[in-house]
């Protein structure tokens, strides 16, 4: 089992709000990623980091943004959110990048 | 344009039948592919990974092949479990591990 975390597992908000997606891992791993997975769809990776400080921009476009002040822990921010935004998010770590990567639970996002 | 195909889309077979998923893939420069298993609503878990050089990896009753010249690999699962009712991810990276392509899974149901 993975020591990849994140919070909460599931939430649903109203259109506007502010939301800090949560993820943790107590692997030391240096490479960290969020991707987005709409229902029996494929997994896009809209973030990762390399190390603390750095963050880059995945595949998909994404209107969220990352931030990588320690290296156990990479949250995931939407300013504002919409409906469009309503998906699953999930977080994962590897070692190196061309390692296996740890996926957390994942979180459900509604927005209403 | 890397991509990665997987066949069936869905599969339903008896307990303790085998079954085989099918994932082609056109990443460039290729460097390892690799399959998850998705439970519903959870992460997914690493099963094989498989470099240019390797054709074959076991993990338990998974079996994985790779065969590097026609870009295809080939899940097989033997004995199957109720269990491993799941989704069944494919993901192909490149060299330098700066793209990974996701495939969309194959949805494996196993009835008693």
């Amino acid at each position: 089992e993975a020591d990849i975390y994140q919070t909460p597992r599931y939430l649903v908000i109203g259109t506007g709000k502010k939301i800090t997606l949560e993820c943790s891992q107590t692997m030391g791993h240096d490479k960290m990623y969020w991707y987005q997975q709409d229902p029996g769809m494929e997994l896009h990776l809209i973030h990762y980091s390399y190390g603390v400080n750095s963050t880059e921009k995945g595949d998909l476009s994404s209107e969220s943004t990352v931030s990588r002040i320690r290296t156990e822990h990479f949250p995931l921010t939407l300013e504002s959110a919409r409906p469009s935004h309503t998906s699953q998010y999930l977080c994962a770590s590897s070692e190196y990048v061309m390692e296996t990567q740890y996926f957390g639970p994942g979180t459900r996002l509604l927005v209403l | 344009k890397n991509q990665v195909e997987q066949s069936p889309q869905s599969l339903i077979i008896l307990e303790g039948k085998n079954c085989t998923l099918q994932c082609n893939y056109t990443v460039s420069p290729f460097s390892n592919l690799r399959w998850y298993k998705q439970d519903t609503g959870r992460g997914p878990v690493s099963l094989t990974i498989m470099t240019f050089s390797e054709n074959t990896k076991s993990n338990g009753r998974y079996t994985a092949t790779l065969d590097a010249d026609t870009k295809q690999s080939s899940l097989h699962i033997t004995a199957s479990q109720l269990s491993d009712s799941a989704s069944y991810i494919c993901v192909a990276q490149n060299t330098g591990g700066f793209k990974t392509i996701f495939g969309a899974g194959t949805r494996l149901f196993v009835k008693a």
